[in-house]
């Protein structure tokens, strides 16, 4: 079945240190998108990638890093720089039919980092 | 810009008595509207969505949502509520500049008692 893989699903960070977070997709989706979520908020944008090799800043880059190598991968990188980094992340990517006017997001289950 | 509100952080319901969680937008141009249901420490379930064709909205699991220009509005529905609708809902517009970046509501939790 076609979906989006996060992993891993639960990650433990030291303060200072650096982490990747997984998101695989094999729904030939173009689009890739990172949120994230903390309680009572909504999601927040990190960074999205429309195609490969190119990604934009998104509402609350600062502290992050991303990449898009392959079509199928979208990791994201959680630098020391990053001064509150516990929270749950959700990495999302979107179809859109040719004529534009169908489109659609399908979501990860998450990874909840938190940092020790 | 676009925006989102919803009106209510927590909505509890008795099983079996409707439903309604509430969203107002803005937008300055006609937008694309999506009601998502999040389980807890899960991802993001899609209800239903408005993209400018009939502004009643059904969706899955018995939701449905009525898109108001008028009053720039998009309420969720549902006639009975059952025990595991109890979850985290969230109003969502679409930007459309074309990144397809989605604009998200603080969140409602709706509660269903016994």
């Amino acid at each position: 079945d076609g979906g989006i893989t996060q992993s891993p699903k639960y990650l433990f960070r030291k303060e200072g240190q650096n982490v990747t977070l997984s998101c695989e997709q094999n729904l030939n989706h173009d689009a890739m998108y990172w949120y994230r979520q903390d309680p009572g908020q909504g999601l927040r944008l990190i960074y999205y990638s429309q195609i490969v090799n190119d990604f934009q800043k998104g509402d609350i880059a600062e502290g992050y890093s991303v990449s898009r190598e392959k079509k199928e991968s979208f990791p994201l990188t959680v630098t020391s720089a990053q001064k509150n980094p516990t929270a749950f992340y959700l990495c999302a990517s979107r179809y859109r039919d040719r004529g534009r006017e169908n489109y659609g997001y399908t979501f990860g289950s998450g990874t909840r980092l938190t940092v020790v | 810009a676009q925006s989102v509100t919803q009106l209510d952080s927590h909505v509890s319901v008795s099983e079996g008595t409707p439903v309604l969680l509430r969203c107002n937008y803005s937008s300055s141009y006609s937008p694309s509207l999506f009601w998502y249901v999040q389980h807890p420490n899960k991802g993001l379930q899609l209800l239903l969505k408005y993209t400018s064709a009939a502004t009643l909205v059904k969706g899955i699991n018995g939701f449905e949502a009525e898109f108001k220009k008028s009053e720039t509005s998009f309420h969720l529905t549902k006639p009975s509520a059952h025990m595991s609708d109890a979850a985290e809902y969230f109003c969502v517009v679409s930007d459309r500049s074309g990144t397809g970046k989605l604009i998200f509501g603080q969140g409602t939790t709706l509660q269903v008692k016994p």
